[in-house]
């Protein structure tokens, strides 16, 4: 089955800092979400992107479908972006694969 | 925003108790999913729900899972015989089709087998 890998697995960043994370996949996907997991363990919606580039206030992200990579950039980031932040992809079925996720800390 | 519910938040039981986990989907979706996260793993798909019938299970919903649309609303997940190996998050998703079409996500039932 497909393989999903995030990267960097921990990143520990100064409040006001810029960050990205990484994620690859393994095959086409038609389906691509950036989560994160708050400290209660709700997963937050952060953005639907099978391809191109999105932006929500401080947070974007960019789909390369073609090269099978996204990116999550956090700009001036604030200790309550604190987390996990996981991406997931699905290919034609329904199912959505999670990679690992990154762990980000962030402290003031 | 209309958003995906799930009660209860917290259900503690103990082994071999049958436990039903409830969702509300967006009233508008479809296709309906329950994914699980073992404390500190990363979230994993049980099974997808379509026109009254499993669309795709993983593995991991074998025969001690069923899912069931009981009414127009409510979408449940029920675990037959719970074992210690099944405390987890349980997370209820909904979509307005399958394919390339996003996911919404559920707060999730903490579920604690003892």
């Amino acid at each position: 089955g497909i393989q999903v890998e995030q990267s960097p697995p921990d990143l520990i960043l100064q409040e006001g800092a810029n960050s990205t994370l990484r994620c690859n996949f393994s095959d086409s996907v038609n389906n691509l979400q950036w989560f994160h997991q708050n400290p209660w363990g709700q997963l937050i919606n952060l953005f639907y992107i099978p391809s191109g580039t999105k932006q929500n206030g401080r947070l974007s992200a960019t789909t390369v479908a073609t090269e099978r990579y996204s990116l999550l950039y956090i700009s001036s980031s604030q200790t309550t972006d604190s987390g996990v932040y996981f991406c997931a992809v699905s290919m034609a079925g329904t199912a959505l694969i999670f990679g690992k996720g990154t762990t980000l800390s962030v402290s003031s | 925003e209309p958003e995906v519910t799930q009660t209860p938040s917290h259900q503690v039981t103990q082994m071999g108790q049958e436990v039903i986990l409830r969702c509300v989907p967006i009233s508008n979706h479809l296709y309906f999913y329950w994914y699980r996260q073992i404390l500190g793993q990363k979230v994993e798909f049980l099974v997808s729900f379509y026109n009254n019938e499993i669309s795709e299970k993983s593995e991991i919903f074998d025969d001690q899972f069923s899912v069931e649309r009981p009414d127009g609303s409510n979408f449940t997940l029920k675990i037959r015989s719970t074992k210690l190996e099944d405390s987890a998050m349980y997370f209820c998703a909904s979509s307005v089709a399958s394919g390339t079409v996003e996911q919404y996500f559920g707060p999730g039932t903490r579920l604690t087998v003892t």
